[in-house]
């Protein structure tokens, strides 16, 4: 029974490269959440996913992060040209649905840009 | 709107109670979750309290609610070295969806 399964865990890119970061959510689940936390600072939520559809992205940059969660395979949050300021852990979350108690999260994908 | 705040930082001897404290803004939250980090690593769920609790108690973690006040605290009794670590106050709001909004965390330093 697996929990939440985040990767790759640890991420370097260079200035203008991309980053992909996936995340599988529990099995059974259905709802996958996003979470950035900058340096020294706390988690900030980005998207919240449903299979096939973006539910909520208000905590998403406008530009550059687009996030997806398809039918099949795995959640990715996608950050095309990243900056410096990317650098940050990203944790993915997931439930079995919109409303229930908890969420459980993953250990998180920490993205270097040098 | 939704806003929890926290302490940045907390230090205690080995052996004494930690209170880490926490203020969050939105009445409809219906969680209140206690999250620890150590450095490097993910969140680890350590407790949480339905907001029609007043206090929930496992082992040696506390959790009081004054819902009056919006004030969440938790206390580790007999703290210990490996306690230390960052904890993050989080509340839960159902908007059709569970929204979990998170303090800055606080750093908690135990000294032996």
């Amino acid at each position: 029974n697996a929990g939440v399964m985040q990767n790759p865990r640890h991420l370097v890119r260079r200035r203008g490269q991309e980053a992909r970061l996936r995340c599988s959510p529990m099995k059974g689940h259905s709802h996958v959440y996003w979470y950035r936390q900058l340096p020294e600072e706390g988690l900030k939520f980005m998207v919240y996913l449903q299979k096939e559809n973006i539910i909520d992205e208000s905590g998403m940059p406008k530009e550059r992060f687009s996030a997806e969660f398809p039918k099949e395979g795995p959640s990715i949050l996608r950050i095309q040209q990243v900056v410096r300021g990317d650098s940050a852990a990203y944790f993915c979350a997931s439930s079995p649905s919109g409303g229930s108690d908890t969420i459980y999260f993953g250990e998180g994908s920490w993205l270097t840009v040098v | 709107g939704e806003d929890v705040e926290q302490s940045l930082f907390l230090s205690v001897r080995e052996g004494d109670s930690s209170v880490i404290n926490c203020t969050y803004t939105d009445s409809s939250s219906t969680y209140l979750y206690w999250y620890k980090q150590e450095p490097g690593a993910g969140l680890q769920l350590l407790t949480y309290i339905f907001s029609n609790m007043d206090m929930k108690q496992d082992q040696r973690l506390t959790v009081l609610l004054n819902k009056k006040d919006k004030h969440l605290s938790l206390r580790i009794a007999d703290t210990q070295t490996g306690d230390s670590a960052i904890y993050f106050c989080a509340e839960f709001l159902l908007r059709g969806y569970q929204k979990v909004t998170f303090g800055i965390g606080t750093k908690l330093q135990v000294i032996p």
